[in-house]
């Protein structure tokens, strides 16, 4: 069954450094996400990309954040210069068109020190 | 804007009990309505979705949840849980469009003693 991949599956770094996380989203879908999780919270929207161009961005998705699809594989999100508060589970998505589920990757959890 | 209420922080049940986690839902427009469940220390899997058709949708696990429009409600049941229940559950609203993106609730902690 295809599946969302998500690399690491645990990322340490110190505040101020920049981290990339990763995500193979399923082949034929046309629709990308990365949400986040703080520890205990509520799973937050950060995201969406489709047509190779981000189609709505959160509050929470500063100038810090990033994100690209190198390839026709590949998904990521990067964070320039990572603060404590950045510290959570990062989900990436994917669905296959509108009005469609979305697929969950494992997630990464990055602790930001 | 969007926006999805899960009263119910947590809810402990006895093993083969029925259970309902409750979610109620506000949206100026159509919406698309899902179920997530989240083992511990695990990602977030699909349990069920309501797009369109049917109000009563169910899942292969025993699982049910029903639309209801007019209480702007999909609360999700099981006649019957197991101990392999025991995780937390996320309610979601879409409304497709542009960006299809989810908005969630704040989760409900299903909790199955023996």
């Amino acid at each position: 069954e295809p599946e969302v991949t998500q690399t690491p599956s645990h990322q340490v770094t110190q505040m101020g450094q920049e981290v990339i996380l990763r995500c193979v989203p399923i082949s034929n879908h046309l629709y990308f996400y990365w949400y986040r999780q703080i520890l205990g919270q509520k799973v937050e929207f950060l995201v969406s990309f489709y047509n190779n161009e981000i189609s709505e961005k959160s509050e929470i998705f500063d100038d810090q954040f990033s994100v690209e699809r190198p390839d026709g594989s590949n998904f990521t999100l990067k964070i320039r210069s990572t603060k404590l508060e950045d510290s959570a589970m990062y989900f990436c998505a994917s669905s296959v068109g509108s009005g469609t589920e979305a697929f969950f990757g494992q997630g990464t959890r990055l602790t930001v020190v | 804007a969007q926006s999805v209420t899960q009263l119910d922080s947590q809810v402990p049940v006895f093993e083969e009990a029925p259970v309902e986690l409750r979610c109620n839902y506000s949206s100026s427009v159509s919406v698309y309505l899902f179920w997530y469940v989240q083992y511990p220390n695990q990602g977030l899997q699909l349990l069920l979705k309501y797009l369109s058709g049917s109000t009563l949708v169910e899942s292969i696990n025993g699982f049910e949840a029903e639309f209801n429009k007019s209480q702007t409600s999909f609360h999700l049941r099981k006649p019957s849980v197991h101990i392999s229940d025991t995780a937390e559950y996320f309610c979601a609203v879409s409304n497709g469009g542009a960006t299809n993106k989810l908005i969630f609730g704040t989760g409900t902690l299903l909790a199955v003693q023996p």
